[in-house]
C-alpha cells in the first residue's frame, strides 16, 4: 500500500509544451519536496515545502512551479518544456523540517522529445 | 550551500566480505547525514542516518560513523549478500528547510 502516489509513472512530451506532475502523501507528514535525477547530474534538490509554505528553492528557471493545493499535496507544473528537462522526479515527505528522515516517493520519469 | 564528496563510485566486494563507502562534507553546520540505497527503475529508500550528536550507528548489518572533525562519514555493510548489490548514495542536510545534498553514489556489485 504505497504512501507516497506519483502520477504519472511515465510520461512522454514535446519541446516546448507543459505538464504537471503529480505527488500525493499519506504519511500524515508536514513536509514536502521535489529532487530531480537524470544521468548528467544524480539526485539533485529542487524545492522544499513546510505546512505548504516554499521554504527552499534550488531551481533557477521559474519554468518549475511547485503547486500546494492540499496540505498532503505538492505538485510540479513544468512549462516550456526542454529535453534537458528528462529525468526522473522525485517527490519526498517528513514529518517536519529539522533533520527528519525524508522518504521518497516511486518517481514520474518524464522523457521531452 | 554543501557539497557532498562520495567515494569509490564502483565498489566490488566478494559475497560475504565487508563493504565501505566514505564521504566527505564542506558545511561544518551539516546536522543530518542519511543513506539511501537505490535499485534499478526504483525510489532512493532510506537504509540508515546518522546525526551530528552521534558518531556511531548500527543496524541490521549496517554501520555508519561520524567524524565531525574531519567532515567524514562513513557506510559499512557487514557479510554482504547479492541483494545488497545496488547504488548507495549518501546525503548530508544543511539549514532549516531541510535541502538534502547527495553525493554522486557508489554502484555496490556483490560477486560469488
Amino acid at each position: 500500500d504505497p504512501k507516497i502516489i506519483q502520477k504519472p509513472k511515465y510520461l512522454v512530451a514535446v519541446t516546448g509544451s507543459e505538464k504537471i506532475l503529480i505527488c500525493e502523501q499519506y504519511l500524515g507528514h508536514n513536509a514536502m519536496y521535489w529532487y530531480r535525477q537524470s544521468a548528467k547530474k544524480p539526485l539533485e534538490f529542487m524545492f522544499s515545502y513546510s505546512y505548504q509554505k516554499l521554504m527552499d528553492n534550488q531551481t533557477a528557471s521559474s519554468r518549475f512551479q511547485p503547486q500546494s493545493s492540499k496540505k498532503n499535496h505538492l505538485d510540479l507544473q513544468i512549462t516550456a518544456l526542454k529535453p534537458d528537462d528528462s529525468a526522473t522526479y522525485f517527490c519526498a515527505s517528513s514529518q517536519a523540517l529539522g533533520g527528519y528522515e525524508q522518504y521518497f516517493g516511486p518517481g514520474t520519469r518524464l522523457t521531452v522529445l | 550551500g554543501e557539497q557532498v564528496e562520495q567515494l569509490p563510485s564502483i565498489l566490488r566486494v566478494q559475497e560475504g566480505s565487508s563493504a565501505s563507502i566514505n564521504c566527505t562534507y564542506e558545511n561544518s553546520a551539516s546536522n543530518y547525514f542519511p543513506w539511501y540505497k537505490q535499485e534499478p527503475g526504483e525510489n532512493p529508500k532510506l537504509i540508515i542516518d546518522i546525526r551530528s550528536n552521534m558518531e556511531r550507528k548500527q543496524t541490521q548489518g549496517l554501520i555508519v560513523l561520524l567524524d565531525k572533525k574531519a567532515k567524514r562519514f562513513s557506510l559499512h555493510i557487514t557479510d554482504t549478500q547479492p541483494g545488497d548489490s545496488a547504488m548507495y548514495f549518501c546525503a548530508a542536510i544543511t539549514g532549516g528547510a531541510d535541502r538534502l545534498t547527495f553525493g554522486k553514489g557508489t554502484q555496490l556489485i556483490i560477486q560469488p
